[in-house]
């Protein structure tokens, strides 16, 4: 069964430190789709990056990047030169192919606050 | 802008009535939409598949007489929490499906519900 592991649940840090938001998955499929979203206070989802099973390049935009390891089933995000803006509750989430890639499931969330 | 929207933003009620959320895709038609459900400092929770022109989808756990959807064209999905009770309190999140490689999902602003 699918499955998406956000181990950390709550993440301090002060202004511009960099921190690394983990996210482990567990699927049966061999092609799938990995998600990041950023849940501000208000509620409503950012989309932030979709990757594919078949693309483990690393991502980089702006102070955000994304490291994809298939070995080690984990789809790490990270935020360089941290903001007070960055606060936010952020997801994982993944889609497989079994399901039209229409069902996402969203890890429980890693709550980010980055204090000036 | 927006491509999703929904209304209400939050809703406050009392116990035993009944509250209706529209969510509406904005930019395109959609065959495809769903509906979660996200209680405090929880991940989101699929709660349905609502599909136009035919009975939703829902998801193992969630009461279909209770939760009510109605897909009746291809921009409107609606929500109904029938005999709303506290423990039905929580942030009620929409998305759209644009179908595609892997159909991708646009998510409402969200609606709070808050039971009396």
């Amino acid at each position: 069964a699918q499955k998406v592991t956000q181990a950390q649940t709550e993440i301090s840090v002060v202004e511009k430190e960099d921190v690394t938001l983990d996210c482990v998955y567990e699927t049966r499929d061999t092609t799938y789709y990995l998600f990041w979203y950023k849940q501000p206070p208000s509620g409503e989802l950012v989309f932030l990056i979709r990757r594919n099973s078949f693309d483990e390049q690393n991502e980089i935009s702006g102070r955000y990047s994304w490291n994809f390891q298939k070995s080690t089933s984990s789809f790490n995000f990270t935020i360089t030169a941290s903001q007070v803006v960055d606060s936010a509750v952020y997801f994982c989430a993944l889609s497989e192919v079994n399901t039209g890639f229409q069902k996402l499931v969203f890890g429980t969330g890693t709550r980010l606050l980055v204090s000036p | 802008g927006a491509v999703v929207s929904q209304h209400p933003s939050w809703v406050i009620c009392k116990s035993g009535t009944s509250v209706k959320i529209e969510c509406r895709s904005l930019d395109f038609q959609a065959t495809t939409m769903f509906w979660y459900r996200q209680f405090p400092k929880q991940s989101l929770m699929l709660m349905a598949t609502s599909n136009e022109g035919s009975k939703a989808t829902y998801e193992q756990g969630v009461e279909k007489d209770k939760f009510l959807i109605n897909h009746a064209s291809l921009t409107l999905s609606t929500l109904t929490v029938t005999s709303a009770h506290p423990e039905d309190s929580s942030f009620y999140i929409c998305s759209v499906c644009r179908e595609g490689s892997y159909n991708e999902q646009f998510f409402g602003p969200g609606t709070r519900l808050t039971v009396l």
